[in-house]
């Protein structure tokens, strides 16, 4: 049964650029959330997918956007990088119609903007 | 809004030490709790939850119990290996199956 996948596990950009990051999620599960953590903090939650529309959106600007595919795999684009948007990037998947359904995460996109 | 809040690090223990790694949140209604746990370089691994007021999640050694009354969910494992040096992180989610809340981490290093 395999987990949840991300692809590139690194990535270097620089600033103004655009980059485009990948999750598969684990099967079974239909429901893919994505984070931010920089580095020495806890993960911030930036939006969640549902049935290919974002259902929540935490309080990232506009720059931040994503999409789901029908195979439940993501996508999280980030335009016009700045230096803040270095970090590593986690993908969770669930099950939305599971009560309390338990979020498991991906190993993580490491970007840096240089 | 919902938030945690967890000791701050680093914590720095001897092999077969006891551990406590403090949390408390602040949420509407009873949220599910959880601690992960980050080993370097990795994503985050769930290592242990509780879903209601005085369950106790536990895992590897590792145990906390959910107390409402103090609004807790506190780690502890009673002899600590070199093997579990990593980060912790505690958390939340509504029972709306909201996204995860998380505490800012506390990296444990065990030496031997």
């Amino acid at each position: 049964d395999a987990g949840v996948t991300q692809s590139p596990t690194h990535l270097i950009k620089t600033r103004g650029q655009q980059v485009t990051l990948r999750c598969s999620p684990k099967s079974g599960h239909d429901t893919v959330s994505w984070y931010q953590q920089a580095l020495g903090q806890g993960p911030q939650f930036i939006f969640q997918y549902y049935e290919e529309e974002e259902r929540q959106r935490g309080n990232f600007p506009d720059r931040f956007s994503g999409h789901q595919f029908p195979n439940y795999s993501s996508e999280l684009n980030v335009n016009a990088l700045l230096l803040g948007d270095s970090a590593l990037y986690l993908c969770a998947s669930s099950l939305l119609g599971q009560e309390r359904s338990e979020q498991y995460f991906g190993p993580g996109t490491r970007l840096t903007v240089t | 809004g919902n938030s945690v809040t967890q000791m701050e690090g680093p914590v720095t223990l001897s092999e077969e030490a006891f551990l406590t790694i403090n949390c408390t949140y602040t949420a509407t209604g009873y949220p599910s709790l959880f601690w992960y746990v980050q080993y370097p370089g990795e994503g985050l691994q769930l290592l242990l939850k509780a879903t209601k007021a005085d369950d106790k999640g536990s895992n590897k050694g590792f145990e906390a119990t959910y107390r409402k009354e103090t609004t807790s969910f506190h780690l502890e494992k009673g002899s600590v290996q070199v093997s579990d040096s990593a980060v912790y992180f505690c958390a939340l989610s509504d029972q709306r199956n909201t996204p995860l809340v998380f505490g800012k981490g506390t990296r444990l290093s065990v030496i031997a």
